[in-house]
């Protein structure tokens, strides 16, 4: 069965440079949401989408900015980068709203040098 | 606000003993619960859900939990552990209203040979 396709799923950056991360969801979903994972800790939820409209808003920077194209993958950001956004970053898809288990991708490391 | 909370850090067992990994959540509506396992530099796979239909709830691999809601409990158990079992499991409940996932902080289960 396909999955959530996330690329890349490594990444090096220096500080104060951008980034962007893609993920292509399961087909037929419609709903994307962005986690972000620091090193030892839980996923924490960044931003979500529905229908191509942000549904959602959580602990994103400012410097994060993100999107829902009409093909409904998406596309993550990230801007002047920082040390502390070394993380693993997932993306998950889910079949609409409502309480539908979310589907996550391997995800994408991305290292700030 | 909703919340879990997973009660051990680190969990160790023998291979072929039984598992108990422990979340319990706070919740003032019906919860949507999930188990999720994550093995090293993977994605997050679904275990199981809860969404208050059956209180005792099958999922892939042997696993199962029981959503006690006089307890506020959800423990995930399995009568024998594999190897294969030894990864990092994270106990999620859904936002009302919002669906993100609100992520407890891992349990890390070894499993010994």
């Amino acid at each position: 069965a396909a999955g959530v396709i996330q690329s890349p799923r490594h990444l090096i950056k220096e500080k104060r440079e951008t980034a962007t991360l893609k993920c292509y969801p399961i087909p037929r979903h419609d709903t994307v949401y962005w986690y972000q994972q620091g090193p030892g800790q839980d996923p924490q939820f960044l931003i979500s989408f529905y229908e191509k409209m942000q549904s959602d808003k959580g602990s994103i920077p400012d410097r994060f900015s993100a999107q829902q194209f009409s093909d409904y993958h998406s596309e993550l950001n990230m801007s002047s980068l920082e040390l502390g956004d070394s993380a693993l970053y997932f993306c998950a898809s889910s079949p609409g709203t409502g309480v539908q288990p979310q589907h996550f991708g391997d995800g994408t490391r991305l290292s700030i040098l | 606000a909703q919340s879990v909370t997973q009660l051990d850090s680190h969990v160790s067992v023998s291979e072929g003993t039984p598992v108990l990994l422990r979340c319990n959540y706070s919740s003032s509506y019906s919860p949507s619960l999930f188990w999720y396992v994550q093995h090293p530099n993977k994605g997050l796979q679904l275990l199981l859900k809860y969404t208050s239909a059956a209180t005792l709830v099958k999922g892939i691999n042997g696993f199962e939990a029981e959503f006690k809601k006089s307890e506020t409990s959800f423990h995930l158990t399995k009568p024998s552990a594999h190897m294969s079992d030894a990864a990092e499991y994270f106990c999620v409940v859904s936002e009302s209203g919002t669906y993100k996932y609100i992520f407890g902080t891992g349990t890390r289960l070894k499993v010994l040979a």
